[in-house]
């Protein structure tokens, strides 16, 4: 079955910008989860998302957002673009999102110029 | 304040060897995971514990939940083991990670 695949896998933008970061689940799996990698902070967990609806957020500004839609699909958003921005975003997917199995997509690397 | 911490962050084997990397969480958990991330970023979950033990081929992974500890381990080490093993919990707070800084393990022909 096809795994977790995040679009686009490199992407390059400008200070000030926003950008739009793509995530699909496995097949049947509701639980989307986003997390951001930096070499000085490791990772770190942004939001999950179940069944279209934010059930967690981690500690980052608001110009992190997020969506899921209907079929599973999330999307997240960063506005206003920070060199500290620059960074691996990886998603996971699982059926529940409590601690059962998890799938990583391939992550998009993300860096602001 | 690390909710999980790992040791050691960096080890050197030469192939052959038997290697062990430790994992201690200060939280309640519904499960702790043990994540491999090769070079170019993909995460691969090797494990999900809620208590016991589990063994894949060579790896074998623990866990005590009153010491709040897991361990890694890895039979016969071999160069394609080399790899950052990262060690992650879901709480039982929330639906999320918190994970480890990380292993950098390399393994040497």
């Amino acid at each position: 079955k096809a795994g977790v695949t995040q679009t686009p896998r490199y992407l390059i933008k400008t200070r000030g910008q926003q950008v739009t970061l793509s995530c699909s689940p496995i097949s049947g799996h509701r639980s989307v989860s986003w997390y951001q990698q930096t070499p000085g902070q490791g990772l770190q967990f942004l939001f999950e998302y179940f069944s279209e609806t934010q059930r967690n957020k981690g500690n980052f500004p608001g110009r992190f957002s997020g969506r899921q839609f209907s079929n599973s699909r999330s999307e997240m958003n960063v506005s206003t673009l920070e060199l500290g921005d620059s960074a691996l975003y990886l998603c996971a997917s699982s059926s529940t999102g409590t601690g059962d199995g998890y799938t990583f997509g391939s992550g998009t690397r993300l860096t602001v110029v | 304040k690390n909710e999980v911490e790992q040791s050691p962050q960096n080890l050197t084997a030469q192939e052959g060897e038997f290697i062990t990397i430790n994992c201690s969480y200060s939280v309640g958990i519904s499960a702790l995971h043990w994540l491999q991330q090769h070079p170019g970023g993909g995460i691969v979950s090797l494990f999900m514990l809620s208590s016991g033990k589990k063994k894949h081929g060579r790896l074998i992974a623990t866990i005590n939940i009153q010491e709040k500890h897991s361990s890694l381990h890895i039979t016969a080490s071999h160069p394609r083991d080399s790899a950052v093993y990262i060690c992650a919990v879901t709480p039982n707070t929330g639906n999320q990670f918190y994970f480890g800084t990380g292993t950098s393990l390399t393994v040497i022909p």
